[in-house]
C-alpha cells in the first residue's frame, strides 16, 4: 500500500543529544514537509523539500536540520541547539500543489 | 503572525445536528484551501478542499464555504456523527510560494451521542 512512514513512534531523548526523525514515501510525492505540533498549537513549519537535494526552511527550523538524498526519503534531526523539542512531528508528502498526506507522526520527549 | 486563523478551540454538538467550523485568512494571495480530520497521536487526514475560484464544494456530508471578500471559509458537517469527534485543522497556500501550506491552530469538535 502507498503511504507514508515515520519511525519510531515514540522517541526519548537526553538534553544535548541529536536525534534523527525517519520518514519514507512510496508515493512518488515530489515535496516533502515536516511540521511540528505542540498543545493548543496549529502545525508549524520546520522545513519543506519540493525536489532531491534542495529544501527550505520553514517558519521554526532553528535547532533544526534535514537532507534529501532521495525522493522517498526526508530525514529530521533535532539537533541539541533546539532548546524546546519536546513535541509531536509530522512529515508530510504532496504531488504538485495538491492535499498533503500526512504520516502518523513522531512523539519525540527529551528528558 | 498567524495568517490562518481558528478561533474556536472547541465545539460540542448534539448527534444529527449540523457542526460549523470557521477559519480566517489574512493573506489575499491564498488561492486554495483544504481541511484535516485529526485524532490525538495520529497525523491529519485530508477532508475536503476548495479553490478560490470557487464559492462551495460539496462532499458527502462535508460542504466547504468560501468567502473572499470577507476571507472566511467555513465547513459544514451534517448530519454530526460521534465519529467525527476530532480536531480539525484549516489550511491554505497562497499562489506565489510553491507547495508551503499555512495551518490554523484547530478546533476539537466533540459530536455528543
Amino acid at each position: 500500500d502507498g503511504g507514508i512512514t515515520q519511525s519510531p513512534k515514540y522517541l526519548f531523548r537526553k538534553e544535548g543529544q541529536n536525534v534523527t526523525l525517519s520518514c519514507e514515501q512510496n508515493l512518488n510525492h515530489d515535496a516533502m514537509y515536516w511540521y511540528r505540533q505542540d498543545p493548543g498549537q496549529g502545525l508549524r513549519l520546520i522545513y519543506y523539500s519540493q525536489i532531491v537535494n534542495d529544501f527550505q526552511k520553514g517558519d521554526i527550523a532553528e535547532g533544526y536540520s534535514v537532507s534529501r538524498e532521495k525522493k522517498e526519503s526526508f530525514p529530521l534531526t533535532v539537533t541539541s541547539a533546539q532548546k524546546n523539542p519536546t513535541a509531536f512531528y509530522l512529515c508530510a508528502s504532496s504531488k504538485f500543489a495538491n492535499e498533503q498526506f500526512f504520516g502518523p507522526g513522531t512523539r519525540l520527549t527529551v528528558l | 503572525d498567524q495568517q490562518v486563523k481558528q478561533n474556536s478551540p472547541s465545539l460540542s454538538v448534539q448527534e444529527g445536528r449540523i457542526s460549523i467550523l470557521n477559519c480566517d485568512y489574512t493573506n489575499s494571495m491564498f488561492d486554495y484551501f483544504l481541511w484535516y480530520k485529526k485524532y490525538p497521536a495520529e497525523g491529519p487526514t485530508f477532508l475536503i478542499s476548495i479553490s478560490s475560484i470557487k464559492d462551495k464544494n460539496e462532499d458527502g456530508r462535508f460542504t466547504v464555504f468560501l468567502n473572499k471578500s470577507a476571507k472566511h471559509l467555513s465547513l459544514h458537517i451534517v448530519p454530526s456523527q460521534p465519529g467525527d469527534s476530532a480536531v480539525y485543522f484549516c489550511a491554505a497556500k497562497p499562489t506565489n510560494t510553491g507547495n508551503q501550506f499555512y495551518f490554523g491552530t484547530g478546533t476539537s469538535l466533540t459530536v455528543i451521542p
